[in-house]
Order: structure tokens, then C-alpha cells, then sequence
């Protein structure tokens, strides 16, 4: 069956380190997202892709960095520019063809600060 | 610009009772929307759409919407609350004409977290 992957499922960040969060889709789908979550707060769009080798600022870019070298996938390095990295990710995909139109969500991963 | 919004951040419902849950949004065109379910650290999982092939919109889990142009809404009911009904829900709303750009991206209430109690 089609779907995302994210991995890990909890992440574990030192003060100054980077990680990456890892997002894979066999959807076929052309966008990809990072979303943000904090209790509360709903969902923040961190970056976005629309097609492969291109990707765009989301309304909370800042120290959060991605790639779209290939279709399926869409990591999010969350930098140490990043204050307050501590949250629950979530990747999306989305297709407006079909019937199957709109967004196909992750697992999520849980980044903590140690 | 769309915006969507959710009234009440945290509903609370005995089970077997009525559950609604409000979803107002902004939109020049007639929208796609949407709704989605949220249990404890898990994604999203889609529970129903507007299509415009009809109003009222069945979903999973017993769930139903009604999309009322008149009153730019799009609540989500269920007759008989359960146990496992509890989750936080998101409305999110996308223009059609837009797809490919910015303005195609889902735009999604600030949640509300549903209770139920035995």
C-alpha cells in the first residue's frame, strides 16, 4: 500500500546539533510539507515543495533547512539556529487529481531537546 | 485570503451523546474541505471531504458534515459519541482554482481536542 514514511519516530537533539528528520512517499505525489506541532498551536507550515529541486518558506522557516532532490522524499534538517526545536513533526503529501485528492499525512516525529 | 475557523478549542461530550464540532471558513469560491482526526502522537488521518457532488458528507467512523454555503460551514457531527471518538479534529480548507502555487495549500483550523466521558 502507498503512504509516507517518517523515521524516526522520537528523535533526541544535544544543545548545537543538527539532525535530520527523514520523510519518504510511493505516492507518486508531486508536494511535500513539514509541519510543525506544539499543544495548542494547530499545525505551522515549516517549508513546502511543489516539484522536485524546488521547495518554499512556510510561515516558521527559520532555522529549519530541506532538500527535494528526488520525488519521494523531502528531509527537514532542523539546525541549531533553532531555539526551540522540541515538537512533534508531521510530513505530508498532497495530490489534486483523482479521487483521491488532498493531503496524506506521516506518523510524526517526536524531536526532544536533551 | 482562506482562513479557517474551529470554535472551541476543547469539547467535551458524555458518550452516546450528540457530538459537534464547528467549522467556519473564509473563501472567495466555493472551497475544498476538509476533515482530519488526530490521536496522540500520530498523524493525521483523513476522516472526510466536501466534494461538491453533495452537502452532506459521510466519513469514517460514523462521522458526517454538511457544507452550508449560506453560512460558510462545514461542522462535523456524530449522533452517538464512543469512547474511542476521543482525538483532536482539524478543518483545513483549499481553494480549487489554485493548484500548484501557494494558494493550493491545505489551510487547517487550530484543532479541537474532543473528550468523552463515560
Amino acid at each position: 500500500d502507498g503512504g509516507i514514511t517518517q523515521s524516526p519516530k522520537y528523535l533526541f537533539r544535544k544543545e548545537g546539533q543538527n539532525v535530520t528528520l527523514s520523510c519518504e512517499q510511493n505516492l507518486n505525489h508531486d508536494a511535500m510539507y513539514w509541519y510543525r506541532q506544539d499543544p495548542g498551536q494547530g499545525l505551522r507550515l515549516i517549508y513546502y515543495s511543489q516539484i522536485v529541486n524546488d521547495f518554499q518558506k512556510g510561515d516558521i522557516a527559520e532555522g529549519y533547512s530541506v532538500s527535494r532532490e528526488k520525488k519521494e522524499s523531502f528531509p527537514l534538517t532542523v539546525t541549531s539556529a533553532q531555539k526551540n526545536p522540541t515538537a512533534f513533526y508531521l510530513c505530508a503529501s498532497s495530490t489534486w487529481t483523482g479521487t483521491n485528492y488532498g493531503y496524506t499525512f506521516g506518523s510524526g516525529t517526536r524531536l526532544t531537546v536533551v | 485570503a482562506q482562513s479557517v475557523t474551529q470554535l472551541g478549542s476543547h469539547v467535551s461530550v458524555s458518550e452516546g451523546a450528540l457530538v459537534l464540532l464547528r467549522c467556519n471558513y473564509s473563501s472567495s469560491v466555493p472551497p475544498y474541505l476538509f476533515w482530519y482526526v488526530q490521536y496522540p502522537n500520530q498523524g493525521l488521518q483523513l476522516l472526510l471531504k466536501y466534494t461538491s457532488a453533495a452537502t452532506l458528507v459521510k466519513g469514517i467512523n460514523g462521522f458526517e458534515a454538511e457544507f452550508k454555503k449560506s453560512e460558510t460551514s462545514f461542522h462535523l457531527t456524530k449522533p452517538s459519541a464512543h469512547m474511542s471518538d476521543a482525538a483532536e479534529y482539524f478543518c483545513a480548507v483549499s481553494d480549487p482554482g489554485n493548484y500548484g502555487g501557494s494558494q493550493g495549500n491545505l489551510i487547517f483550523g487550530k484543532g479541537t481536542k474532543l473528550s468523552v466521558k463515560p
